[in-house]
C-alpha cells in the first residue's frame, strides 16, 4: 500500500503541450522532492521543497516548475512540454528529523513521460 | 567526474554466490550513506542504511570506509529475487537539508 501517489503512472503528449505531474504524500512529511530518471541512468534531483511555500532548484538544470501550497501535495509543471522533456519521473518524500542521520526516502511509482 | 561512482555490471552469478558491489563518492563532507534497490521500470526502495562500523541485515552486509571514500554492499547466498539494480546514494548536507545523491547502479542478475 502506497503512502506517496503519482499520476498519471504513463503520459504520452504533444510537443507545446501544458502538463502536470501530480505528487501525494499521506505521511505528513516535510521534505518531498523530484527526479528525473533516463533508462539505465542515474536519478537527478530536479527540484526540492523544505515545507510549505518552500522550492529550490536541483542540481539539474530543468524547465519545469514547481509549487509547495499544501505539506502533501507537490506538483511539477512543464509549461511547453518538447520531446528533450521524454523521462521518468519521480517523486519523493521524507521527514525533517533534527540531528537523525538516517532520513531515507519514500518514492512514488513515478510518471513515464513521452512527449512526441 | 560523478560524485557517486559505480561498476553499472551487470553482474551475473549463480543461485548462492556471495557477491561485493563497491561505491566511491568524491565529497568528503559526506555524512550519511544508504542502500537503494531498484526493480525494473520501478522506484527504488530503501535496502538499508551504512554505518561506519558496518551492519548487517540477514543476507545483507554494509560497510564504508572514509578514508578511502568508499561503500560496500555483500549479499551472501543470493536468491533469484535478489536480481536488481542496487543504487548507492551519499548525503550532502545536515541531517535537516540534506540532499540524497545517487549513483548510476549496480545491476546484479541472479541465475538458476
Amino acid at each position: 500500500e502506497a503512502d506517496i501517489y503519482q499520476t498519471p503512472r504513463y503520459l504520452v503528449i504533444g510537443t507545446g503541450k501544458k502538463i502536470t505531474l501530480e505528487c501525494s504524500q499521506t505521511m505528513g512529511h516535510d521534505k518531498m522532492y523530484w527526479y528525473q530518471q533516463d533508462p539505465g541512468m542515474e536519478l537527478h534531483l530536479i527540484h526540492y521543497s523544505y515545507g510549505v511555500n518552500s522550492t529550490e532548484k536541483g542540481d539539474l538544470s530543468s524547465e519545469s516548475t514547481v509549487s509547495r501550497i499544501r505539506t502533501e501535495h507537490f506538483p511539477l509543471t512543464l509549461e511547453s512540454a518538447r520531446p528533450s522533456h521524454t523521462s521518468q519521473y519521480l517523486c519523493a518524500s521524507s521527514e525533517a528529523r533534527q540531528g537523525r542521520a538516517n532520513y531515507g526516502y519514500t518514492f512514488g511509482s513515478g510518471t513515464r513521460l513521452t512527449v512526441v | 567526474r560523478k560524485e557517486v561512482e559505480q561498476d553499472p555490471g551487470p553482474f551475473n552469478v549463480p543461485e548462492g554466490a556471495t557477491v561485493a558491489f563497491n561505491c566511491t563518492y568524491s565529497n568528503s563532507a559526506s555524512q550519511s550513506f544508504f542502500w537503494y534497490r531498484q526493480d525494473c521500470r520501478k522506484e527504488p526502495k530503501l535496502l538499508m542504511s551504512v554505518y561506519s562500523s558496518g551492519n548487517e541485515d540477514g543476507r545483507f552486509t554494509a560497510q564504508l570506509n572514509r578514508a578511502s571514500q568508499y561503500i560496500s554492499l555483500l549479499i551472501r547466498d543470493s536468491k533469484l529475487s535478489d536480481s536488481a539494480t542496487y543504487l548507492c546514494v551519499a548525503v550532502h548536507g545536515s541531517s535537516n537539508t540534506g540532499k540524497l545523491i545517487f549513483g548510476q547502479g549496480t545491476t546484479l542478475q541472479v541465475k538458476p
